[in-house]
């Protein structure tokens, strides 16, 4: 079975810096690309980016281009979003999926990440 | 980037009744087209991919079709289980765009 586990709650405080992470089981991880979406409070879905573990080729989308990292190290099937200086306005749920067939196809529970002074 | 937008934004229906969603993109997609249901906290799920192809596992009431721009999402005899948000999403392009949702709600 395919699962996508992601790291635990975070409340942290503007400027602070912060990773989380996304570990692949139950499928080769090197081969599929794995996405990374935000999810304000009441809010849609915001595609952020995109990472094939097996040589590390990411894209961005142009708002988070710049704002975030995206890394991953498959030697522990584990994909990484990070931030160097979170602002209030990063609060928001981070969902990673996996793509398959042109779609994202297993998903994460999702990150809460929590910013404020 | 490609633009997606989905309507209605809000959709009332009773439980037995047929439902249809629109997506339309800004640029042609090649089919390239995905739609998820999202419950109240809860991660998105895959219902249909490449337009019109039935996720394993997704009751056949759900079915999709369209091509170039213009996208449907079909629920008939709507379920207990299908309400919640629906979403679209293009992957033909990078970034990988999503519609605005919409929001099925029991009348």
């Amino acid at each position: 079975e395919v699962q996508l586990v992601q790291s635990g709650v975070e409340v942290k405080k503007p400027g602070e810096s912060l990773k989380i992470s996304c570990k692949g089981l139950g499928y080769n991880f090197t081969n599929y690309w794995i996405g990374w979406v935000r999810q304000m409070p009441g809010k849609g879905l915001d595609w952020m980016g995109i990472i094939y573990p097996g040589d590390s080729d990411v894209r961005y989308g142009p708002s988070f281009e710049g704002q975030v990292t995206i890394t991953a190290d498959k030697s522990v099937s584990t994909a990484y979003l990070q931030w160097s200086a979170l602002k209030a306005s990063d609060t928001a749920m981070y969902y990673c999926a996996r793509h398959y067939r042109g779609a994202s196809d297993s998903w994460g529970e999702g990150t809460l990440v929590f910013v404020s002074s | 980037d490609v633009q997606m937008t989905q309507s209605p934004s809000t959709l009332s229906a009773h439980l037995g009744d047929a439902i249809t969603i629109t997506c339309r993109a800004s640029e042609s997609i090649s089919r390239y087209l995905n739609w998820y249901q999202q419950k109240v906290g809860k991660a998105p799920k895959l219902l249909i991919y490449s337009s019109s192809s039935l996720q394993s596992g997704v009751p056949s009431r759900f079915s999709g079709r369209g091509s170039g721009t213009d996208y449907t999402l079909t629920i008939t005899n709507l379920q207990p289980e299908d309400f919640g948000i629906y979403f679209c999403q293009q992957t033909y392009y990078t970034p990988y765009s999503f519609g605005q949702g919409t929001k099925v709600e029991i009348k």
